[in-house]
């Protein structure tokens, strides 16, 4: 089973576009995380969620939307795509009080 | 100045060699200390968390100095398995600050 997934794994669209990412954890963790890593390979967080309520939103462009319907689940919704927008996107998930995060695989989004 | 930071590299080592990666950290409020790998194309997954008194995971090592903010990583002989990018991490709270990452590649 896997723990935190993520889709879809590749996104190509055309500037302007809206689009969404889903990430789902079934580790029962309380919080949930949207990173985006880009051409650098630097990984930056943009949200966090810990049981539905945003505790983290770092600087992003409002055209960036965080929903949690359940602990379990993270979406991202993107509007109005830019060429900028372009990177790797990873859902994760961690318990609080313990250590680590848990990644998903990915989604690549490319926008053209 | 980074929150995180580390040495890029390249890193490029034959079999069977030690290998060493630093990383620094700005905020003095840090609670916790890890490294991730990451291989190409693939999620960061957590290698070994770091403790203060330093801990060792089979050919790893890792230690901390929380009076001069630096964290280390050791590798002994390493392995072609080991090649990946080795992400410095650290956590304030529920909040993940991640370094730019140490590339590592070991050749025949």
């Amino acid at each position: 089973d896997t723990a935190v997934s993520q889709t879809p794994k590749y996104l190509v669209t055309q500037m302007g576009n809206d689009k969404s990412i889903k990430c789902e954890q079934n580790l029962g963790h309380d919080t949930m995380y949207w990173y985006k890593q880009d051409s650098k390979k630097f990984l930056k967080i943009m949200f966090s969620y810990n049981n539905k309520e945003l505790i983290i939103n770092e600087t992003v462009p409002n055209r960036f939307s965080p929903k949690s319907p359940d602990k379990a689940h993270l979406n991202l919704h993107i509007n109005s795509l830019e060429l900028g927008d372009s990177a790797v996107y990873f859902c994760a998930s961690s318990q609080s009080g313990l250590r680590e995060q848990y990644f998903g695989p990915g989604t690549r989004l490319t926008v053209t | 100045r980074k929150e995180v930071e580390q040495d890029p590299g390249p890193f490029n080592v034959p079999e069977g060699a030690t290998v060493a990666f630093n990383c620094t950290y700005s905020n003095s409020a840090s609670q916790s200390f890890f490294w991730y790998r990451q291989d190409c194309r693939k999620e960061p997954k957590l290698l070994m968390s770091v403790y203060s008194s330093g801990n060792e995971d089979g050919r790893f090592t890792a230690q901390l100095n929380r009076a001069s903010q630096y964290i280390s990583l050791l590798i002994r002989d390493s392995k072609l398995s080991d090649s990946a990018t080795y992400l410095c991490v650290v956590k304030i709270g529920n909040d993940m600050r991640f370094g730019a990452g140490t590339r590592l590649t070991v050749k025949p």
